[in-house]
């Protein structure tokens, strides 16, 4: 099981920093990924990170601007926001990317930007 | 960038009735290993995403047999071939072959 936290309101310009909270002593095993919502849209790609954290990767638009990073001694998966834009708003959701499948997820958190 | 493409974007289809949905790939999904990472997902409404097909054609633990997967390369499809008031909501084809990325959505709906 899979659960986000950490999403909320913020202005323009700022920063978030989501978690996802793995129930499973495997956690380590497992490439995880970010998938956001805009309200009303699609399913967007964002980021994946590999078992160790050693290798990373980012859909084009949040390059520069958001970081993946994991904490397997916590089961713990992360995703800062800086610089958010009024377009980042969505639910977020962490996945378990387990043969380049999803086949967890979480229930989603929302961050909606705006003034 | 892949991109997917994912037609139609709505069906409208009643109970016990098949449905199909295809979804394109800008190049082809076949990777290194050999496998096809391509996987389909259902959206219901006000619920996260969850897992139908994987490998173009592998049903995931739990998903009723009415659902299958087809395609090579750059071609794919979903089908439900008897639909049933529970299906309804927004499915999505995924490539992870080059990194990810998802499909658009095909919203399904009972007449």
């Amino acid at each position: 099981q899979l659960v986000e936290s950490g999403g909320g309101l913020v202005q323009p310009g700022g920063s978030l920093r989501l978690s996802c909270a793995a129930s499973t002593s495997t956690f380590s095993s497992y490439w995880i990924d970010w998938v956001r919502q805009a309200p009303g849209k699609g399913l967007e790609w964002v980021a994946i990170i590999s078992q160790d954290g050693s290798v990373n990767y980012y859909v084009d638009s949040v390059k520069g601007r958001f970081t993946i990073s994991r904490d397997n001694a916590k089961n713990s998966l992360y995703l800062q926001m800086n610089s958010l834009r009024a377009e980042d708003t969505a639910v977020y959701y962490c996945a378990k990317d387990w043969g380049r499948r999803m086949d967890v997820w979480g229930q989603g958190t929302t961050v909606t930007v705006s003034s | 960038e892949t991109v997917m493409t994912q037609t139609p974007l709505s069906l409208s289809v009643a109970p016990g009735q098949p449905a199909s949905i295809s979804c394109k790939s800008t190049q082809s999904l076949l990777y290194s290993d050999g496998k096809t990472y391509l996987s389909w997902y259902l959206q219901k409404p006000g619920q996260s995403p969850q897992l139908l097909i994987y490998e173009v054609s592998s049903r995931f633990s739990g998903v009723p047999d009415r659902f299958s997967g087809s395609g090579s390369g750059s071609d794919f499809t979903l089908k439900i071939s008897r639909v049933e008031a529970e299906d309804v909501g927004v499915y999505y084809c995924l490539q992870g072959t080059h990194l990810r990325t998802f499909g658009q959505g095909t919203k399904l709906e009972i007449k």
